[in-house]
């Protein structure tokens, strides 16, 4: 059991470019979730799958958002347009369902 | 929608006291409360939960226990040491709402 790893582990990009960032969870864990976490706050619920199906999404998501899992086993989270709003960490965590979730090491985006 | 609340945001103690915070939740319908422990650059990692059935759960130095008619769980860190110091977040379970965090020194 390799863990939840995220990548890349650091991204810089300029305003108004696109980004994406992958996820593996753990092998067997069917539910993958992704988050935000801004500097002294907690994770912000972004979407989740269970499996290949999302299941839900934060209202608060913008439409710039968009997340993946075609196979069911790694996501993807692709952010288009950035803006210097969007730079935070971005944690991806797995699960069993009603079990807790293991987060990786997030993909710290930076906008220039 | 689902609230998390968590107080306080920051708290320091005496290596050797006891620590503890505190979360109400606004949706009667969580049924899984867990808590998080996350060191500064690092990943949250999960320290202790406990699910509707039960009122109180403890691991070694660490319990949790939860009032569902109040709607309010809280943790409880006994005989505090210097590695306990991190940022500490409660999460209700419906759709994985997180506390704000508090941050716990420890002094030695």
């Amino acid at each position: 059991d390799t863990g939840v790893s995220q990548d890349p582990r650091h991204k810089i990009t300029k305003r108004g470019q696109n980004v994406t960032f992958r996820c593996d969870p753990i092998s067997e864990h069917n539910r993958l979730y992704w988050y935000r976490q801004t500097l002294g706050q907690g994770p912000e619920f972004l979407t989740y799958f269970q499996n290949e199906a999302q299941l839900e999404k934060s209202r608060l998501l913008s439409d710039r958002f968009s997340a993946e899992r075609p196979k069911g086993s790694f996501s993807t989270l692709e952010i288009q347009r950035t803006e210097q709003g969007d730079s935070a960490m971005y944690l991806c965590a797995s699960s069993l369902a009603g079990q807790p979730q293991h987060f990786g090491d997030g993909t710290r985006l930076s906008i220039l | 929608g689902e609230n998390v609340e968590q107080h306080p945001s920051t708290l320091s103690v005496q290596e050797g006291d006891s620590a503890v915070i505190k979360c109400t939740y606004s949706d009667s319908a969580s049924n899984y409360f867990p808590w998080y422990k996350q060191e500064l650059g690092k990943r949250p990692q999960l320290i202790i939960d406990i699910r509707s059935n039960v009122g109180e759960k403890k691991d070694q130095r660490i319990a949790v226990t939860l009032n569902k008619t109040a709607k309010h769980f809280s943790l409880h860190i006994t005989e505090t040491q210097p590695e306990d110091s991190a940022v500490y977040f409660c999460a209700a379970s419906s759709t994985f709402i997180f506390g704000s965090g508090t941050r716990l020194s420890v002094k030695p």
